[in-house]
């Protein structure tokens, strides 16, 4: 089956500063893969996704690429502020659509 | 649009105890999934639906836990019994079909004493 490998696990960063997430998967039929933001207490929510057919995608300070040869993705959040501290998970979702999850990365944005 | 509801939020039980959790998907969602989500890890899929029949339930330990969907709207989770080790939030999702978004429900934070 797919697995999904997310790094690092712990990252702090200060308000303004960017961060980037990085995961790898090991299923080269994965062609989906969300992006979720999950704050403490709260159910995840997705906040970009990226299909195999894309390398890169944007949403204002947010961004994801794609390296399918390499079989990994990574998240970048640029001028973070105080509220992107929480929980962020990668999955990657195989052929029949059915995701795996990684372990999540803990953001905290110190102001 | 109201989104996904589930029931019990909360619910303590001694080991070797029934329980049952409820789903309600946003309407019109065909697709229904079922995580398990352990403190400090990612969500890991148990089962998912498509309308009434099951996709995929490889990683549903059928010993203990069971889950249906009639009439492909909603759907409900029981462990019997329930081991320490099931103690997590299980988290509901749906979405319109299996090639998009899903959208998660708040979830049942279940404790096994």
């Amino acid at each position: 089956g797919e697995n999904v490998e997310q790094h690092p696990s712990t990252l702090s960063v200060q308000e303004g500063d960017s961060a980037v997430i990085k995961c790898t998967y090991s299923d080269s039929a994965s062609n989906y893969f969300p992006w979720y933001k999950q704050e403490l207490g709260k159910r995840p929510q997705l906040i970009i996704d990226i299909r195999s057919n894309v390398g890169e995608k944007k949403d204002q300070r947010i961004a994801v690429t794609l390296n399918k040869t390499a079989k990994h993705f990574s998240l970048h959040i640029t001028e973070t502020q105080p509220e992107d501290s929480a929980v962020y998970f990668c999955a990657a979702n195989r052929g029949s659509y059915i995701p795996t999850f990684g372990r999540g990365t803990s953001l905290i944005v110190h102001p | 649009e109201a989104g996904v509801a589930q029931s019990p939020r909360y619910k303590i039980i001694e080991k070797r105890q029934s329980v049952a959790f409820w789903c309600n998907p946003i309407s019109g969602h065909a697709t229904l999934y079922w995580y398990q989500q352990i403190l400090g890890q990612g969500p890991k899929l148990l089962i998912q639906f498509q309308n009434n029949g099951v996709v995929d339930d490889s990683q549903l330990p059928k010993d203990r836990f069971s889950a249906e969907r009639l009439k492909g709207v909603d759907s409900t989770l029981k462990i019997q019994p329930a081991k320490l080790e099931d103690s997590a939030v299980y988290l509901c999702a749906s979405s319109p079909d299996r090639f998009n978004e899903q959208f998660f429900g708040p979830g049942t934070r279940l404790t096994v004493l």
